[in-house]
């Protein structure tokens, strides 16, 4: 089975730059999430889509955070204008759509690492 | 929101021996509680989960215990072994992977020594 794919992997930008990430979850797979993780912390949930609605985003900075996924599959997250405490891993997972009793796995995608100058 | 708290940053212990990573969390609320593994450039991996009904669980050599009333779980590895040198990150979450993200913790540094 393939695992969560991202990319890019790698990304360098300067302060007030914009940028995107793109996610692609697992097939099947209705809920998505992006996290952000940063140097030598936990990852942090920043937003949660179940098919292309969104769930969760209370910690999502939306004044310069957006993400998105218009068919219930592939989501993208943009950061505009970057600054420099957003350099840092932004992982996206995925998991089943919950069912009563089950509590389903999180698979992480690899991530991108992003440094802002 | 939940908080979930995590020790010790940094472990070190000598192949062979066991090693125990303690987390604790804020929400009562809170029923699932997964362990990840991160090793250095790779993706965070489940390596063992528990859920609240449950007071421990075993799988080879990695176990997960778990105290509701204390509002506090911890993971033993037993028989360490240098591929067990990672960073583990404890979560906890109120309904599940599917239904809510999780929380994690900070992490803790594991250091197998030879």
């Amino acid at each position: 089975e393939a695992g969560v794919a991202q990319s890019p992997r790698y990304k360098i930008i300067e302060k007030r730059q914009s940028v995107a990430f793109w996610c692609n979850p697992i097939s099947g797979h209705a809920t998505l999430y992006w996290y952000q993780q940063i140097l030598g912390q936990g990852p942090k949930l920043l937003i949660q889509f179940q098919n292309n609605g969104v769930v969760d985003d209370s910690q999502l900075p939306k004044d310069r955070f957006s993400a998105e996924r218009l068919k219930g599959v592939d989501s993208t997250l943009k950061i505009q204008p970057a600054k420099l405490e957003d350099s840092a891993v932004y992982l996206c997972a995925s998991s089943l759509a919950p069912l009563a009793g089950t509590y389903n796995e999180q698979f992480f995608g690899p991530g991108t690492r992003l440094t802002v100058l | 929101g939940e908080n979930v708290e995590q020790h010790p940053s940094t472990l070190s212990v000598q192949e062979g021996d066991s090693a125990v990573i303690k987390c604790t969390y804020s929400d009562s609320a809170s029923n699932y509680f997964p362990w990840y593994k991160q090793e250095l450039g790779k993706r965070p991996q489940l390596i063992i989960d528990i859920r609240s009904n449950v007071g421990e669980k075993k799988d080879q050599r990695i176990a997960v215990t778990l105290n509701k009333t204390a509002k506090h779980f911890s993971l033993h590895i037993t028989e360490t072994q240098p591929e067990d040198s990672a960073v583990y990150f404890c979560a906890a979450s109120i309904r599940g992977g599917g239904a809510d993200g999780l929380t994690f913790g900070k992490g803790t540094h594991l250091i197998i020594q030879p």
